[in-house]
């Protein structure tokens, strides 16, 4: 596609309830990156795929965070047991050469009540 | 070691001023220094960045001073215009690895007209 692409835009969810949130990188970028942007916060790196595979997954909080990325495409990031702490902007990235050519999508605002 | 400190949160200033926006850092093995542009409810674009090899990049309006003995960059955007308002992030990232950004927490621009 022509830009990284984020689903839902906008995600509610009760408190402890299980979310998705999908990213469709640009067509052909190894690399994908997701970020989380909390209010008023800079930018916080969760994990990095390089084609499959998570070679760097220290930004993640907790262990009822997790990603996946298959096909070398799509990915999604996976929350379990929301927490209020975890209402949040997270933005997908990808790329082809590494930081040099960073795209972020729009972002996806999770609100959980 | 791994934050990046940007000042000042907020910045007001008048059609045609320059905005200059800093940022410091502690890791000296950062190596890749860019500054990113986002507007509300998009995500971040990469506006221009530098590498420790130089002391000044211009691209069109927007400058990067970068200070390797004091570990601090800036940007400054000449003759601003309103459309420049928006939120801008400064990061620093080391060559190899993930390559992920540590981002500052954002300065918020305002251009008045």
């Amino acid at each position: 596609g022509a830009g990284v692409s984020q689903s839902p835009s906008n995600k509610v969810t009760e408190k402890g309830k299980d979310v998705e949130l999908r990213c469709d990188p640009i067509s052909g970028h190894t690399a994908l990156y997701w970020y989380r942007q909390s209010l008023g916060q800079g930018l916080e790196f969760l994990i990095y795929f390089q084609g499959n595979s998570a070679p760097d997954k220290s930004g993640l909080p907790s262990d009822r965070f997790s990603a996946e990325r298959t096909g070398g495409s799509v990915s999604t990031l996976t929350i379990q047991r929301t927490q209020q702490e975890d209402s949040a902007v997270y933005l997908c990235a990808s790329s082809l050469t590494g930081y040099y050519g960073y795209t972020f999508g729009s972002g996806t605002r999770l609100t959980v009540v | 070691q791994q934050q990046v400190k940007q000042s000042p949160q907020s910045l007001i200033v008048q059609k045609g001023g320059i905005p200059i926006i800093n940022c410091a850092y502690e890791n000296t093995a950062f190596d890749y220094f860019p500054w990113y542009q986002q507007f509300p409810g998009k995500g971040p674009a990469l506006l221009i960045a530098i590498r420790p090899d130089v002391s000044e990049k211009k691209e069109g309006r927007f400058t990067i001073s970068f200070n390797k003995s004091a570990k601090q960059f800036s940007l400054h955007i000449m003759d601003s215009q309103p459309g420049d308002s928006a939120t801008y992030f400064c990061a620093a990232s080391v060559e190899g690895g993930s390559e992920k950004l540590v981002f500052g927490k954002g300065t918020k621009l305002t251009v008045n007209p």
